[in-house]
């Protein structure tokens, strides 16, 4: 499978604790996204990367939150200190400069979070 | 600010109608994009259309079409002949046409279409 690969594909955790959720890209994609969607609402942009270097934050993502992306390739996005408000589908998505100018991104499954 | 719109919580239709899904959009910025999206119940957002904010043109793909309307901003979308297949949650996107600025793309709500056999 070459598309957009999220692990794990489903967290629960205790209110407090930390996460990591890993997205893999497309291979020769160069530009990484993640986004979270709440239940029945759109997606909405957390940060992006091109290559390592990290370009862009949403002011949703708090103090809490951190995205790296290492050596350009795979991305991790990790949470301290969970609150239930932070319940929610992680997304992630690729894409090469041509595409992304144009917005066209490819998305894998999401990594689902449960904080109880 | 950016803000997209779909009015539109939910939509039921029977197998082989035609649907439109509305999408209202507010932007300053007199370049930008606007998309469809695709979300099955798998989750992942599959692309589907992009327009180009002096394209008003309307395009059809297949089953799908699109009408872009500047004046009302407005960009819907239409299935013809639905399947049960088109049973997804659809979003529609926008996002400024940027030289090294923002590349979020801001999203609605979505809309969620069950085609029934």
């Amino acid at each position: 499978d070459t598309g957009v690969s999220q692990d794990p594909r489903h967290k629960i955790t205790k209110r407090g604790q930390n996460v990591t959720f890993r997205c893999d890209p497309i291979s020769e994609h160069n530009r990484l996204y993640w986004y979270r969607q709440t239940l029945g609402q759109g997606p909405e942009f957390l940060t992006y990367f091109q290559n390592e270097a990290q370009l862009e934050k949403s002011r949703l993502l708090s103090d809490r939150f951190s995205a790296e992306r290492p050596k350009g390739s795979f991305s991790t996005l990790e949470i301290q200190r969970t609150e239930q408000g932070d319940s929610a589908m992680y997304l992630c998505a690729s894409s090469y400069p041509g595409l992304a100018a144009t917005g066209e991104l490819f998305f894998g499954e999401g990594s689902r979070l449960t904080v109880l | 600010a950016q803000k997209v719109t779909q009015a539109q919580t939910e939509i039921s239709v029977v197998e082989k109608e035609d649907v439109t899904l509305d999408c209202v959009y507010e932007t300053r910025d007199t370049t930008y994009y606007l998309f469809w999206y695709k979300q099955p119940p798998s989750g992942e957002l599959v692309f589907l259309i992009r327009r180009n904010s002096f394209d008003e043109q309307n395009e059809i793909s297949g089953r799908y079409s699109w009408n872009f309307q500047k004046s009302t901003s407005s960009f819907n979308f239409t299935i013809t002949a639905s399947q049960v297949v088109d049973s997804a949650v659809y979003f529609c996107a926008l996002r400024p046409e940027t030289q090294g600025g923002s590349e979020k793309l801001v999203f609605g709500k979505g809309t969620k279409l069950t085609v029934n056999p």
